[in-house]
């Protein structure tokens, strides 16, 4: 079975601080994706990454991709309370295109 | 881009009573759809991928003659709760992909709460 294991499972920052969000598996991805969820809606893509060592930034969010692709990160930078949310990363791709979830790390950014 | 409606957003239901839930892709076609199940303040579970014009293939441990799948159109799948009890209460996400994109990110809805009295 695949298990996606984020750390830490909650986070309260100040704004303007940063903070790295890690998302950890035993297990090979073809590709990985990070969703922010806020309450009582879907998830929405971030990112995706595919291949092994990529680093890809979104204004603030800087997203890596572990070189043996068993791992991912996420990077905040200068957080905002606007970045408060639920942050899950997604493994999976190949022949199934299959995602399974991370167990999540709720973020809140205090004014 | 890629939208995804899911309805109803939320629904409460009397024990032993069944709940449709839809999933529509709204400017793409999906051959394939996943409905997750989510719990409060928990991560999403999958149960089961939704493959257009046969049987759904249904994850460890989740109850196929529970949760009937049913996706008999290139833009609609539903999700049956038969029989419901308050156990089943929670959180149901849909999403689908856009493979006539290269974006690799799934469109997801945007959830219905079921509550089971």
């Amino acid at each position: 079975t695949q298990l996606l294991e984020q750390s830490p499972q909650f986070l309260s920052i100040q704004e303007g601080e940063n903070l790295t969000v890690y998302c950890n598996s035993s297990s090979v991805f073809s590709s990985l994706q990070w969703y922010r969820q806020e309450p009582g809606e879907g998830p929405v893509l971030l990112v995706t990454v595919v291949t092994g060592g990529e680093v890809k930034k979104l204004k603030r969010l800087t997203f890596q991709f572990g070189d043996a692709r068993k791992d991912s990160s996420l990077h905040i930078t200068a957080a905002q309370p606007g970045d408060t949310g639920l942050y899950l990363c997604a493994g999976g791709g190949g022949g199934t295109y299959k995602y399974i979830f991370g167990t999540g790390t709720r973020l809140k950014v205090l004014a | 881009g890629a939208v995804v409606s899911q309805h109803p957003s939320w629904v409460i239901c009397k024990s032993g009573t069944s709940v449709k839930i839809e999933c529509r892709s709204l400017d793409f076609q999906a051959t394939t759809m996943f409905w997750y199940r989510q719990f409060p303040k928990q991560s999403l579970m999958l149960m089961a991928t939704s493959n257009e014009g046969s049987k759904a293939t249904y994850e460890q441990g989740v109850e196929k003659d529970k949760f009937l799948i049913n996706h008999a159109s290139l833009t609609l799948s539903t999700l049956t709760v038969t029989s419901a009890h308050p156990e089943d209460s929670s959180f149901y996400i849909c999403s689908a992909r856009d493979f006539g994109t290269e974006n690799y990110g799934y469109t997801f809805g945007s959830g219905t709460r079921l509550t089971v009295v």
